[in-house]
């Protein structure tokens, strides 16, 4: 099973800062990995696939590199409704895993 | 408009079964692979099975294999997962959850989640 590691579990941030939020795969995903953005009380919602793809209606100050063992969501400039909990997810194994998550907070 | 609404969740006793049910609209439902992805209380999302579009390939996390079976019905537009001899440790919300291709694929869309509780 490939494990996800997420860094840091929280990121405490103004609005207006950038965010910058790792994964790192117990081995390589190639470039098989996805971002998910999860406020409380509501499902997830895709943010960006295939490690630096914006999915559908995803504004542009989200942006993601990084291919292999190493990724990277930025947040360009936070907005008041960026404040959530962000997973990283591989789709290069069986199981499909997700990381811990990254909890972005305000300051 | 892409809908994906569960339903099936409730309370349950260790040991119990049950079964959960997504109806789906807006998209061509045959066309695409569909997922369980859970979540226990206050935790992290935890991948629990996938079927392809025409049902052919199935896949399941360990930690439920022999226990839970997934399927589809296309010609109802509707994603089942069978789950029998429940713990404790399946207390979770339950997504379902749409693929991006027939068979694997990332999750685009999903369901507001269904509550599973397992408790005596």
């Amino acid at each position: 099973e490939i494990v996800l590691t997420q860094s840091p579990a929280t990121l405490s941030l103004s609005p207006g800062e950038r965010a910058t939020l790792s994964c790192r795969a117990s081995q390589s995903v190639s470039s098989y990995l996805a971002w998910f953005q999860q406020k409380p009380g509501q499902a997830p919602r895709l943010l960006i696939y295939d490690a630096s793809n914006r999915a559908t209606g995803i504004p542009a100050r989200f942006s993601g590199s990084g291919s292999g063992t190493d990724f990277t969501l930025t947040i360009s400039s936070l907005e008041p409704e960026d404040f959530a909990v962000y997973y990283c997810q591989q789709r290069s194994n069986w199981p499909r895993t997700f990381g811990g998550g990254t909890k972005v907070e305000i300051k | 408009e892409v809908q994906l609404v569960e339903s099936g969740g409730g309370l349950v006793q260790p040991g119990g079964s049950l079964r959960l049910s997504c109806s789906a609209s807006g998209f061509t439902f045959s066309s695409y692979a569909m997922h369980w992805v859970r979540q226990a209380p206050g935790k992290g999302l935890e991948y629990v099975s996938a079927i392809s579009s025409n049902g052919g390939s199935t896949y399941y996390t360990d930690s439920v294999k022999g226990r839970f079976a997934i399927s589809r019905d296309n010609s109802k537009n509707t994603l089942y997962l069978q789950m029998s001899s429940l713990r404790a440790e399946d207390t979770a919300v339950f997504y379902c959850v749409k693929g991006t291709h027939s068979s694997g694929g990332y999750f685009d869309y999903w369901g507001q989640g269904t509550l599973v509780t397992v408790s005596s």
